[in-house]
């Protein structure tokens, strides 16, 4: 069974830009979490998403949005882009909304220059 | 504000060695509590430990989770240097809440 895939792996964009990161779940699972993580801050979540609506949202700006597609396929957005939004972002999924395990893909690794 | 604090924050020990590692948690809604391995790439899922199973076993590896006193511990027997990595404990409900992790440096 395929894991959680993320696209792409590695991006390099600069300041005021801004950035797509797609998510495909395992095949079966509905929900779609994503996170931020940081050396500084560690793993901090930022929202899931489970039927095309977001479900729940962590403490991050508006700059930050994501959408799932009607077959759970994820992506998120990140708008005017800052220097502190490097970061490793990673997806997770897993069976339903709140459900867990999530299990996690490799991530996107986000360098702002 | 839901909290997970993990601790020691890092340590090195040699091949053969048990190691412990703590988790201590606040959050409003507990669910469950889970353990995730990171090396280089994605955390990967170890244990999950809920009011109905608070003891998980796999190999070398084993985890408890205390209820009372809002806590989880993670036991590594003879420990190998793949077992070099972060660990991560998450607590919560609908969303979990990653603590900053336990990086672990086995030499040999």
């Amino acid at each position: 069974k395929a894991g959680v895939t993320q696209t792409p792996r590695y991006l390099i964009k600069t300041r005021g830009q801004q950035v797509t990161l797609s998510c495909s779940p395992i095949s079966g699972h509905r929900s779609v979490s994503w996170y931020q993580q940081t050396p500084g801050q560690g793993l901090q979540f930022l929202f899931e998403y489970f039927s095309e609506t977001q479900r729940n949202k962590g403490n991050f700006p508006g700059r930050f949005s994501g959408r799932q597609f009607s077959n759970s396929r994820s992506e998120m957005n990140v708008s005017t882009l800052e220097l502190g939004d490097s970061a490793l972002y990673l997806c997770a999924s897993s069976l339903g909304w709140g459900r867990q395990p999530q299990h996690f893909g490799d991530g996107t690794r986000l360098s702002i220059l | 504000e839901d909290k997970v604090v993990q601790s020691p924050l890092s340590l090195v020990v040699h091949e053969g060695d048990t190691v412990t590692l703590n988790c201590s948690y606040e959050v409003t809604n507990f669910r469950s509590l889970l353990w995730y391995k990171q090396e280089k790439k994605a955390p990967t899922f170890l244990f999950m430990l809920t009011s109905s199973g608070i003891e998980k076993k796999s190999g070398r590896l084993s985890s408890i989770l205390d209820k009372k006193e809002l806590s989880s511990i993670l036991n590594i027997t003879a420990t190998q240097t793949g077992d070099s990595a972060i660990y991560l404990c998450a607590v919560g409900g609908n969303k979990l809440v990653f603590g900053a992790g336990t990086i672990l440096r086995v030499k040999s």
